[in-house]
């Protein structure tokens, strides 16, 4: 039973046009979500989050958009770097619990 | 480097024997949690404390999974009689208490391999 889905397995986006990163969610207890980026060997590195509360969350070429009627959030990322190319984990948490459920992931490729 | 760490970073262990893994916060962070990665999943949670109580465990911790932090500051992770499917990354990641920001921060994690 996944909890939170990222049903895009990878996704590929020119220089300079905008990626949108796509997530889902079943569970309605979920009242904070966040963003991290992989890259191959290394831990997660943190993004941006947002909170049930709020709709829109951003920070420099980051935005979160969260509709919590259709239990979905995405990332965008205008305009789209070379450097942004890495695994995005979709991650939640709340209903009491601290640890966070983790998407799949969805391997951003960013070609030149 | 004021980030998490963990140590080793790569663990190759033969089946049966017992393999212990540490992690150290960000310093200022009050919990910590342990995850497990495996190819093509995201991580998984494991458990977590606050300061040095453990208050949560996931139903992955089987029983030959044991974490501590005896002071509230590093903490270990030990897997007992490991087995091939222990083979994994094992990340560790620091917060500061809830009210002060949800944001967990991750190490590099061990990548354990039980042959």
């Amino acid at each position: 039973d996944q909890q939170v889905k990222q049903n895009s397995p990878s996704l590929s986006v020119q220089e300079g046009r905008i990626s949108i990163l796509n997530c889902d969610y079943t569970n309605s207890m979920f009242d904070y979500f966040l963003w991290y980026k992989k890259y191959p060997a290394e831990g997660p590195t943190f993004l941006i989050s947002i909170s049930s509360i709020k709709d829109k969350n951003e920070d420099g070429r980051f935005t979160v958009f969260l509709n919590k009627s259709a239990k979905h959030l995405s990332l965008h990322i205008v305009p789209s770097q070379p450097g942004d190319s890495a695994v995005y984990f979709c991650a939640a948490s709340g209903e009491g619990a601290d640890g966070l459920t983790f998407g799949k992931g969805t391997h951003l490729i960013i070609q030149p | 480097d004021t980030g998490v760490s963990q140590d080793p970073r790569h663990k190759i262990t033969k089946r049966g024997q017992n393999v212990t893994f540490r992690c150290d916060p960000i310093s200022e962070h009050n919990r910590l949690y342990w995850y497990r990665q495996t190819l093509g999943q995201g991580p998984e949670f494991l458990t977590y404390f606050q300061n040095e109580a453990q208050l949560e465990k996931s139903r992955l911790l089987s029983d030959r999974f044991s974490a501590e932090r005896p002071k509230g500051s590093f903490s270990t992770l030990e897997i007992q009689r490991t087995e091939q499917g222990d083979s994994a990354m094992y990340l560790c990641a620091s917060s500061l208490a809830p009210g002060q920001g949800y944001e967990q921060f991750f190490g590099p994690g061990t990548r354990l391999t039980v042959l």
